[in-house]
Order: C-alpha cells, then structure tokens, then sequence
C-alpha cells in the first residue's frame, strides 16, 4: 500500500532556530515529490516539486531535498510568518491523485 | 490571474438534506481534483476529472456522492442526504494536464452537517 509519513507531528523553533522537517515515502512508483504549505482555514499553496533522486529547490527560507527514500524541508533561521502546517504529497505513476503525509505543524516563536 | 476559485466558503446542511460543493479551476486548466479533509486528519484524495468526464473515482464513496465537471460552468460535489460524518474542509485542485502534475488547491468548502 503506497503510504507517505511525515516527522514530527509537530515543531517548535524559537526564530532563527534552523530545522528540518522530514517526509518518508514508501511508494509503487513515485512520479514526483510535492510540498505544500497550509495555513489555518486555507487550502494548500504549493511549493516545491521534486522529480529525481538527488534533486535540490529552494525559494527563501526553504530548501527540500529528495532521496530515493525520503524527502527533507530545511528550513533555515525561520521568522514567525513561517508557522503552519507543511505537508508533503507523493504523485505515483498510476493515476493522477496525490497522496498526502499527515504534516508537520510549525511554530515559531520571536 | 485568478486562482482555484471555490464557492461557498462555508456551507451548514441538517441531516438528510444536499450540499453541492462548486469549483472553478485555474484559467488554463482542465484537471479537476477534489479532496477530503476531516478534522484532525490529512487531506484524502477522491476524485479526478476532466471536461465531461471522470478519470477516477476510487476516493469516493460509493453511496450519496457523486461529482461532474460539464463542458460549460464549474465542477460540482453533490453529496445526497448528509449525515454527521460528511463534516470536514472539502478543497479542489486544478492542473494543467495529467503529465504536468502540479495541483493547485482552492480555499476549500466547510461543511457542517447539524
């Protein structure tokens, strides 16, 4: 069963704090690696997408990486505007849905 | 440029009576997603469309709902005779085509069953 688990749950950083948040996927065939962020009462905004092994992208504060296994978000001396819920979807090669991890709630505080 | 539109925001049903969820994809896109969310729980996928037609529906309950994307207007999740259970944050997603991939999601639908 094609199954994405995210770590930890959830995440308390004092600002400036660098962190990573972790995505572990065990998949029949990953087309890509997606992350999103959600604030509360929102929809998701996506992010990043990751296709291959290896590949790296980054916008600000944010870096995720992909391994065959895993994907990470660094996220590196974050501000309190980066506090949400973080989630990572696995899009397989057999159909089109995404299957989304349970995310990681962050908060961070001044 | 106006993103994943989704209408209404919120939406309050009594047991046993219709909710019909609307969304209109991204300008561009002919991809429709719908996904679940119920409270304290991750975003569950069910159901792919396209123009006319569904591509997928193995996310969605057999009984009492039921989704369309016509050639003209938005898409539509109807769920007959809701019952407590159906409570949860609704969201639909668009992309391009089924090879780009990227989906992405509209502000949701609350709905609350009473």
């Amino acid at each position: 069963e094609d199954q994405v688990t995210q770590s930890p749950e959830a995440l308390r950083l004092q600002e400036g704090e660098s962190s990573s948040l972790n995505c572990s996927y065990t998949v029949s065939g990953l087309r890509g690696l997606f992350w999103y962020r959600q604030d509360p009462g929102k929809g998701p905004e996506f992010l990043f997408t990751l296709y291959s092994a290896g590949e790296e992208k980054e916008k600000e504060r944010l870096k995720a990486t992909l391994t065959k296994k895993e994907s990470f978000l660094h996220i590196t001396a974050p501000k309190p505007e980066d506090s949400a819920t973080y989630l990572c979807a696995a899009g397989l090669n057999a159909g089109n849905m995404l299957t989304f991890g349970g995310g990681t709630r962050l908060m961070v505080k001044p | 440029n106006a993103g994943v539109m989704q209408n209404p925001r919120h939406l309050v049903r009594r047991r046993g009576q219709e909710a019909r969820l609307r969304c209109s994809p991204m300008k561009g896109h002919s991809h429709v997603y719908w996904y679940r969310q119920l409270p304290e729980e991750g975003l569950k996928f069910m159901v792919y469309l396209q123009k006319e037609n569904i591509i997928d529906e193995s996310g969605m309950p057999k009984e009492r709902f039921s989704a369309e994307f016509p050639k003209e207007g938005p898409s539509i999740l109807r769920i007959q005779q809701v019952v407590r259970g159906d409570s949860a944050a609704y969201f639909c997603a668009s992309s391009v085509d089924s090879n780009y991939n990227e989906q992405f999601f509209g502000p949701g639908t609350r709905l609350t069953v009473l």
